[in-house]
């Protein structure tokens, strides 16, 4: 079993849609929970953090389930400019320990 | 602050010479250095961490005498793909845990030809 599993996509939306990732990880000592964003094969930049409470950050909603090792990203109103590729990434153990990367889901926003 | 410099950007070489890639931490101490690479469509993969003074562990079904990996000071790590083939033409990136969080060299885009 893969450390993070993601949906695959590609997920093509019109601007304005609504879109949900999900992700699930199979190390229940991971300790710290992220949503990246990578574009065209750079590096890739920190979306969020993922918190048990969840959190949102303007259109950006991310939970977390640590009882079924769950983790989601809401993206509401989309724009042209969501589209590239999402990743969901775990900590291997405690903070500062290896990142560890799910497979990545695209996202293309069209007008 | 904590950047991650990486060099070179992109590298082409000839099959079965030697690349060396270079991450510089340029305003904080990297202790540990951690050493991706990502083929196409596919996702980052660890392939080793690297601990200043220490050698480096690797993932399972990484080549540890073809990837060598190098920490010796708190600021510079190096990964050299040796005797490097086309299978091996990939995006190479390092990062480094901070107090501000992970931070992320800009990758090197190896091809081999």
């Amino acid at each position: 079993r893969k450390e993070v599993e993601q949906d695959p996509g590609p997920f093509n939306v019109p601007e304005g849609a609504t879109v949900a990732f999900n992700c699930t990880y199979s190390n229940s000592a991971s300790q710290s929970f992220f949503w990246y964003r990578q574009d065209c094969r750079k590096e890739p930049k920190l979306l969020m953090s993922v918190y048990s409470s969840g959190n949102e950050d303007g259109r950006f909603t991310a939970q977390l389930n640590r009882a079924s090792q769950y983790i989601s990203l809401l993206i509401r109103d989309s724009k042209l400019s969501d589209s590239a590729t999402y990743l969901c990434v775990v900590n291997r153990y405690q903070a500062g320990t290896a990142l560890i990367f799910g497979k990545g889901t695209t996202l293309s926003v069209s007008s | 602050g904590a950047v991650v410099s990486q060099h070179p950007s992109w590298v082409i070489c000839k099959s079965g010479t030697s690349v060396k890639i270079e991450c510089r931490s340029l305003d904080f101490q990297a202790t540990t250095m951690f050493w991706y690479r990502q083929f196409p469509k596919q996702s980052l993969m660890l392939m080793a961490t690297s601990n200043e003074g220490s050698k480096a562990t690797y993932e399972q079904g990484v080549e540890k005498d073809k990837f060598l990996i190098n920490h010796a000071s708190l600021t510079l790590s190096t990964l050299t793909v040796t005797s490097a083939h086309p299978e091996d033409s990939s995006f190479y990136i390092c990062s480094a845990s901070t107090n501000y969080g992970y931070t992320f060299g800009s990758g090197t885009r190896l091809t081999v030809v």
